[in-house]
């Protein structure tokens, strides 16, 4: 079946600094990747939609400055949370979508800005 | 009012019991319906996927999907410890790159 790889797993950085979650399709290209953001006992939030080779595209009331999508190639999306705040601390979740698996979600990334 | 409600809020039921969940919609233009568990810090896996109306069974997991009512459910039945997670329904319109819709989630615990 369809895996995605979502990398680190959990990630401690200082305030104002910058950090990347990488999101890897293993054995499918997706056509279309999305990035979500969760909160403890809440549900997820689409944060953005990307494209391979294209700009992203955000949900209304994401900073598309601050939250830093590329999707490089059909089996790679990062995303780079720019000068990181306490309030950014969350759970971040990716999904690769393709026609044939559908939508495949990754393990998920535990950032807290200390 | 929110685009996808999900029922019921947290639930505790006796092993073996038949859990019931349900979500009810406002677009009737979602065309896709998914079921995904979720357990704590760890990223959504897909239980069911219906198209459309109709039932769909899969084990101890039954999917049903009423487009009328814009309203699904799903049943497990003979419930497991180890499916002490949060359900998610999620839906989409469908066509290439579309979103998700998520329910906002049921914590299912059973206990022994």
């Amino acid at each position: 079946g369809a895996v995605v790889s979502q990398h680190p797993s959990w990630v401690i950085c200082k305030s104002g600094t910058s950090v990347k979650i990488e999101c890897r399709s293993l054995d499918f290209q997706a056509t279309t990747m999305f990035w979500y953001r969760q909160f403890p006992k809440q549900s997820l939030m689409l944060m953005a939609t990307s494209n391979e080779g294209s700009k992203a595209t955000y949900e209304q009331g994401v900073e598309k400055d601050k939250f830093l999508i590329n999707h490089a190639s059909l089996t790679l999306s990062t995303l780079t949370v720019t000068s990181a705040h306490p309030e950014d601390s969350s759970f971040y979740i990716c999904s690769a979508r393709s026609p044939y698996y559908g939508y495949t979600f990754g393990s998920g990334t535990r950032l807290t800005v200390v | 009012q929110k685009e996808v409600e999900q029922d019921p809020g947290p639930l505790s039921v006796p092993e073996g019991a038949i859990v019931s969940l349900n979500c009810t919609y406002s677009n009737s233009a979602f065309q896709y319906f998914m079921w995904y568990r979720q357990y704590s810090r760890k990223g959504p896996e897909l239980l069911m996927y219906t198209y459309s109306s109709g039932n769909k069974e899969d084990g101890r997991f039954t999917a049903q999907v009423d487009k009328s009512s814009k309203y699904i459910s799903l049943f497990i039945r003979d419930s497991q410890p180890s499916d002490s997670a949060t359900y998610l329904c999620a839906m989409s319109e469908g066509g290439g790159g579309n979103k998700l819709t998520f329910g906002t989630g049921t914590q299912l615990k059973v206990e022994l």
